[in-house]
Parts: C-alpha cells; structure tokens; sequence
C-alpha cells in the first residue's frame, strides 16, 4: 500500500491566491522530505529538500519566497505555493526515504506520493 | 558532470515481446539506483533498488541489473496492463542533501495486445 500520501490531489485556483499542498509519510518518521515539479512528458524536477526542524534546501532557480516550504513534524511536511500564477500550473509531487536495516545492510529508499494536480486559472 | 541518461525514449512492444531498457550514469560515489513505474497522472511507484555491480533484482515479469556504468530493466513476455514511463534514478554521495536523487528522462514502454 501506499507509504506516502498528497492532499490534495488535485486543486484549481485563480491567480493570485495561495495553495498549500500536504505531504505525509505514513507509517514512518521522515527527516527529509523532498519536493518535486513534473510538466508534461518531462523527468521530475527537484525543487526543494524540506527538513524537520529547520529551513528548507532550495535547488537552484527555485524561489523560496514564491514556494514556502514547512517541515513541522516528523512526519508531515508542506508546500505553499503563494500568489499563484498560470505559469505555476504543473503536477507537484513529494517524496519521504523510508529507512531501515535488513540482516545484511542498511536499506534506505525514497518513496513518493500520489501527485498533486495544481491549476491556476 | 553528474548524469543519468535512459534509452530508448519510448518503447512500442507486442503483448509477450520480451525486451530491456536502459539507463546509464555518470555519478561520483553511487549510493543506490532506483527503478520506478510512472503511470499518467500519478507518483512514480518504487520498483527496485540497487546497491553494488552484479545485483540483480527480480519482480514478476521486471528483472533489474546493475553494473558499474548501467542498468538494465528486462521485461520478459509483457502484458499491456505493463505499459507505463520507466524511471531511473541515482543517489550519490555526498552533497549537501542526503538522499537527493538524479532522474532520468524516463522510457514511455506501451505494450499492445
């Protein structure tokens, strides 16, 4: 099943307002969370790396001002795109490693959640 | 450079062709690579990780490698319900983010019946 989720999945809003999309890791406690951009028929983007505890990792060309990112728990963490514009329009998606030892070694993989279609009209 | 190169773009297969996709990388220090299926619309789902050259990982029809400059994903006698993007991505070592991954493009496989 899944180990992280989004909410929500898909949400439409008109220009110049703010969205706050939710990601969640469940079942597992994630330092680090990552946040992705996806456009269409393209690879993921990474935009930024949310930490708990403290000030989010932005990638380079991502504004942190325009894409506020909150890491308040071990366990959640969200993305607040503000005053939307068209442009901002594209599929987000976040990711949380979920980590642990095996008999042999130390397994450590990076889930991610379902997607968040944002629409800004 | 640090780079993750998957072929072919798109695949076009028929219903019990068996084929392999690729993905090759140049990282400093490789700290996994990491298979996903993608399906339109939604988050890339984890299908394999691997660690050193010589691992294999198997999962129904999907078998995936690892060298030290590639990796491949078998698919053997595919279904249609198969198609999907493939991804591949990469995790170094060091950098300033722990666990930060570098995607490939992806191969768009269809499968028809």
């Amino acid at each position: 099943g899944a180990v992280v989720s989004q909410h929500p999945s898909w949400v439409i809003c008109k220009s110049g307002t703010s969205v706050k999309i939710e990601c969640r890791s469940l079942d597992f406690q994630a330092t680090t969370m990552f946040w992705y951009r996806q456009f269409p028929k393209q690879s993921l983007m990474l935009m930024a790396t949310s930490n708990e505890g403290s000030k989010a990792t932005y990638e380079q060309g991502v504004e942190k001002d325009k894409f506020l990112i909150n890491h308040a728990s071990l366990t959640l963490s969200t993305l607040t795109v503000t005053s939307a514009h068209p442009e901002d329009s594209s599929f987000y998606i976040c990711s949380a490693t979920r980590t642990n030892w095996t008999s042999d070694r130390f397994i450590s993989i990076p889930y991610f959640g379902p997607g968040t279609r944002l629409t800004v009209t | 450079e640090d780079q993750v190169t998957q072929s072919p773009e798109a695949l076009r297969l028929q219903e019990g062709e068996s084929s392999s996709l690729n993905c090759s990388y140049t990282v400093s220090g490789l700290r996994g690579l990491f298979w996903y299926r993608q399906d339109p619309g939604k988050g890339p789902e984890f299908l394999f990780t691997l660690y050193s050259a010589g691992e294999e990982k198997e999962k129904e029809r999907l078998k995936a490698t690892l060298t030290k400059k590639e990796s491949f994903l078998h698919i053997t006698a595919p279904k249609p319900e198969d198609s999907a993007t493939y991804l591949c991505a990469v995790r170094k070592t060091g950098g300033g983010a722990t666990n930060k991954l570098i995607f490939g493009t992806g191969t768009l496989l269809a499968v028809q019946p």
